[in-house]
Formats: structure tokens, C-alpha cells, sequence
């Protein structure tokens, strides 16, 4: 089983839609988990950061937590044709300070 | 830009060569890292220095061999590299390990 999984789509939503990125981890223990964006030809770029259970929001982003099912996905409200990038999500073990990452899911949002 | 720098942005070189990567970091942070990424394939931790020291090095070959001089600026030497090396090689820091992680622009390494 990978550690940190994700569907690599590609995931295709239209403009001004909900767009729904999931995220399963395999250490029931972890206690932090990430979001980045990566454009195309680019380096990860750090989207948001959560470390308890429930919903964290930051304008148009929304992390979703929940550890007892070991899930955490990411929202992106009125998608926008800019948001289309792979999206990345990492998680740090228990007992470990090193993240890992999944292996991304790519979003394309049509105008 | 994200106070992480990596230089050279594009680098192509034979198995036979010598080079090195730079990052620098402007953050002043106390962690830096050094990843591999290849299509189609999760990030893939190589080194790992805190405070200075490596702390994790995840069965890299040899003919990577990092350098940490200062907490800000990590070096990532390579020689005699086989045509599967090539990858975009990226750097990160964290103000202490474990914790959010920035990372440069990445330097894009073809080997021939």
C-alpha cells in the first residue's frame, strides 16, 4: 500500500464549478498534512497546511481533515482556468519528520 | 518567488562529468532538503540536513553526494550519472524539520 495516495486524474471540472481533490494516508498516526500546486515546467508551491480534524478555509481553498477514515482532500471554490495545475498532497508520518508525497492529481479547468 | 533559489535552472551533462547544484535560501530557516522528480512519479526524498547535519539519507546512490556548508546554502554533487538521473532536482527548507516546506525553482538535469 503507498503511504500517501491520490487519484492522478486528470480531473476535469468547468469554470466557476467546485473542484474536489482527495487524499488517503496509510500511517493512521500522521498528525500533518499539506497541499501543494504545481504548474506545469514548476516547482510545488505550499497551498495550505492541517493538522486537526474538520475544515480549514483560505479564500477559495477549503482543506478537509479526517483522520479516523485517514483522508484529507482539498476544495476549490469558483475554479478558475489558472487553477489548472497538478495538485500534490503530503502527509508526515508518525515518528517522522519528513513528509511524503503523493504522486498528484492533475486538474484541467475549462472556461 | 519563495526566498528559495536554485541555480542552474537547466543542466545538461555526459556520465562522465562532474557538476554541482546550488540552493540558497533567504528564509532563514534551519532545515533544507533535496528531492528528485521524474515523470509520472511521486517526489522522491534524497537528503535531508538539519542544523546543518544530514539527518536522513534515503539509499541514494553515491555518485550524489550533498554538502551543507551553512544553513543556508545546500550543494548537491554529481558525477558519473547514468542516463535514468535525469530528472527535475528539486531543494526545499523548513524553518525546522518536519514543518511546511518551500521550495526552489528547481534545476531540470538531462544526462546524455
Amino acid at each position: 500500500q503507498k503511504e500517501v495516495e491520490q487519484n492522478s486524474g486528470p480531473l476535469s471540472v468547468p469554470e466557476g464549478a467546485i473542484a474536489s481533490l482527495n487524499c488517503t494516508y496509510s500511517d493512521r498516526g500522521s498528525q500533518s498534512f499539506f497541499w501543494y500546486r504545481q504548474y506545469s515546467g514548476k516547482s510545488p508551491e505550499l497551498i495550505m497546511s492541517i493538522y486537526s480534524n474538520g475544515d480549514k478555509e483560505d479564500g477559495r481553498f477549503t482543506a478537509q481533515l479526517n483522520k479516523a477514515s485517514q483522508y484529507v482532500s482539498l476544495l476549490i471554490r469558483d475554479s478558475q482556468p489558472s487553477d489548472s495545475a497538478t495538485y500534490l498532497c503530503a502527509v508526515r508520518p508518525y515518528n517522522n519528520n519528513d513528509m511524503r508525497f503523493g504522486a498528484g492529481t492533475r486538474l484541467t479547468v475549462k472556461p | 518567488e519563495t526566498g528559495v533559489t536554485q541555480t542552474p535552472r537547466h543542466l545538461v551533462m555526459g556520465m562522465t562529468n562532474k557538476k554541482s547544484l546550488k540552493c540558497e535560501q533567504h528564509l532563514g530557516h534551519n532545515a533544507m532538503y533535496w528531492y528528485k522528480q521524474s515523470a509520472k512519479k511521486p517526489l522522491e526524498l534524497m537528503f535531508v540536513y538539519s542544523l546543518e547535519e544530514r539527518v536522513e539519507n534515503n539509499s541514494v546512490p553515491s555518485r550524489f553526494s550533498p554538502e551543507c556548508p551553512n544553513s543556508s546554502h545546500l550543494f548537491l554533487h554529481l558525477h558519473t550519472l547514468q542516463p535514468e538521473d535525469s530528472a527535475l532536482y528539486l531543494c526545499a527548507s523548513s524553518q525546522i524539520q518536519g514543518y511546511e516546506q518551500y521550495f526552489g525553482p528547481g534545476t531540470r538535469l538531462t544526462v546524455t
